[in-house]
């Protein structure tokens, strides 16, 4: 099992630029997340999904969309980058909401100039 | 959700256990303590979970308070691969695909 894969690893972006953080996982979980990690900071988290069609906002989703359209994958838009969405971008994946045990992939790192 | 406190920082010695304090005195009855570990820069990575009882597995131990105001992770032989920000979050069971990372305690292995 590869488990949960980003990408890009990196990006950089001008501002007012679009796009897509990919996101898969070939575990079959239900759940899936984005979170955004600013630099010396915790993780925060933008969206989740309960399932395939079903997204929610999470603490930070302004400037962001997701979709669900399949259980393994689970992408992340950006639109009219901006600055302050320069961060580290982390997708997660869970079996189901009682467990409390996400797993993470690697990161995608996004600057906007 | 209750709010968590802990260390910024600490530091232990290669070979020794780490034990990591979390205080969450406004913890309610149907919350639990869930403990996750962040590498350098990688993804955070879970390490255990527990609601009143001590819970041991391969990676730590979990010592939760009797009145469940604090916990401590404990890692028995800490290693310099252990050297990591560790984050104590607690949550109610049902809305556990919303943990919320604090700033944790960034540990650091000393050989």
């Amino acid at each position: 099992n590869a488990g949960v894969t980003q990408t890009p690893k990196f990006r950089i972006l001008k501002i007012g630029q679009s796009m897509t953080l990919q996101c898969t996982q070939d575990m079959n979980h239900n759940y899936m997340y984005w979170y955004r990690q600013d630099p010396g900071m915790g993780l925060k988290l933008i969206y989740y999904s309960v399932g395939a069609g079903i997204t929610d906002k999470g603490e930070v989703p302004n400037g962001y969309n997701v979709s669900r359209s399949t259980t393994e994958d689970f992408p992340l838009r950006l639109e009219l980058a901006a600055p302050s969405q320069t961060s580290v971008y982390f997708c997660a994946s869970s079996p189901g909401q009682r467990t409390g045990e996400l797993f993470f992939g690697e990161g995608s790192r996004l600057t906007v100039l | 959700d209750a709010k968590t406190t802990q260390p910024t920082s600490m530091d232990c010695a290669e070979g020794r256990a780490a034990n990591l304090p979390c205080n969450h005195s406004t913890i309610s009855g149907n919350e639990y303590v869930y403990w996750y570990r962040q590498i350098h820069s990688q993804g955070p990575q879970y390490i255990i979970h527990g609601l009143k009882n001590n819970e041991t597995n391969e990676m730590a131990s979990l010592i939760i308070t009797e009145d469940r105001k604090s916990s401590t992770l404990i890692l028995p032989h800490a290693t310099l691969r252990d050297t990591a920000v560790y984050y104590c979050i607690v949550r109610v069971r049902e809305r556990a695909q919303k943990l919320v990372f604090g700033q944790g305690t960034r540990l650091t292995i000393n050989p």
